[in-house]
């Protein structure tokens, strides 16, 4: 199993512009989030998912939009990317509520000029 | 709104040396984890510690569950140089299934 893998691992991009992060899994589980780490600010979370169909905001929902199309599949898009949006960017997945154990993706370092 | 803060921000160690870092969250947990993240890694899952009072070891670390369920702390005894990286710390509060990470504690370790 590759568990969660994100493309890409490094993007650089200009005020305005627009891309996608894509993150999949292969441990089917239904939980997937999105958080972003800034130094000294630990993770935070931007938006999750608990489920194909099921989206829901995090504690820095704003400039990002997610859909859950398949249980494997959980992208984030930036609609016009902002210098605010240098960041590092992880994709988790998880098994549930209960424990809501993390498994990491390796992370998108972006950078916004 | 709900928030676990973790301190220290940093610490310098010489190889040998213990080092603790703490969490406390202003709600009352479900469960606490623990998580490390080697220097540019990704976080990796350590432990969860779920009952009131509980302690657990892996080797060289103790982690901790305080009685109110409010805080916890990890313990490494004698460094290694090995041990270098952010250790992050994440609350499950009773009432949602988000996670709250602390602000990370990044250890260095001197040899």
């Amino acid at each position: 199993n590759a568990g969660v893998t994100q493309t890409p691992k490094f993007q650089v991009l200009k005020t305005g512009q627009s891309m996608t992060l894509q993150c999949a899994q292969d441990m089917n589980h239904e939980y997937m989030s999105w958080y972003r780490q800034d130094p000294g600010m630990g993770l935070r979370l931007i938006h999750y998912s608990v489920g194909a169909g099921i989206t829901d905001q995090g504690e820095v929902p704003n400039g990002y939009n997610v859909s859950r199309s398949t249980t494997e599949d959980f992208p984030l898009r930036l609609l016009s990317a902002a210098p605010s949006q240098t960041s590092v960017y992880f994709c988790a997945s998880s098994t549930g509520t209960t424990s809501n154990i993390q498994y990491f993706g390796a992370g998108t370092r972006l950078s916004v000029l | 709104g709900q928030q676990v803060m973790q301190i220290p921000q940093y610490q310098h160690v010489q190889e040998g040396e213990d080092f603790t870092t703490y969490c406390n969250s202003s709600t009352t947990l479900s469960n606490i984890q623990w998580y490390k993240q080697r220097p540019g890694g990704h976080p990796v899952f350590l432990i969860q510690l779920v009952k009131s009072g509980e302690v657990k070891k892996q080797k060289r670390l103790t982690f901790q569950f305080g009685e109110a369920k409010k805080n916890s702390s990890l313990h490494i005894t004698a460094t290694q140089t090995t041990d270098v990286g952010t250790y992050f710390c994440a609350g499950l509060p009773g009432n949602t299934g988000k996670l709250i990470f602390g602000q990370g504690t990044t250890l260095q370790v001197k040899p």
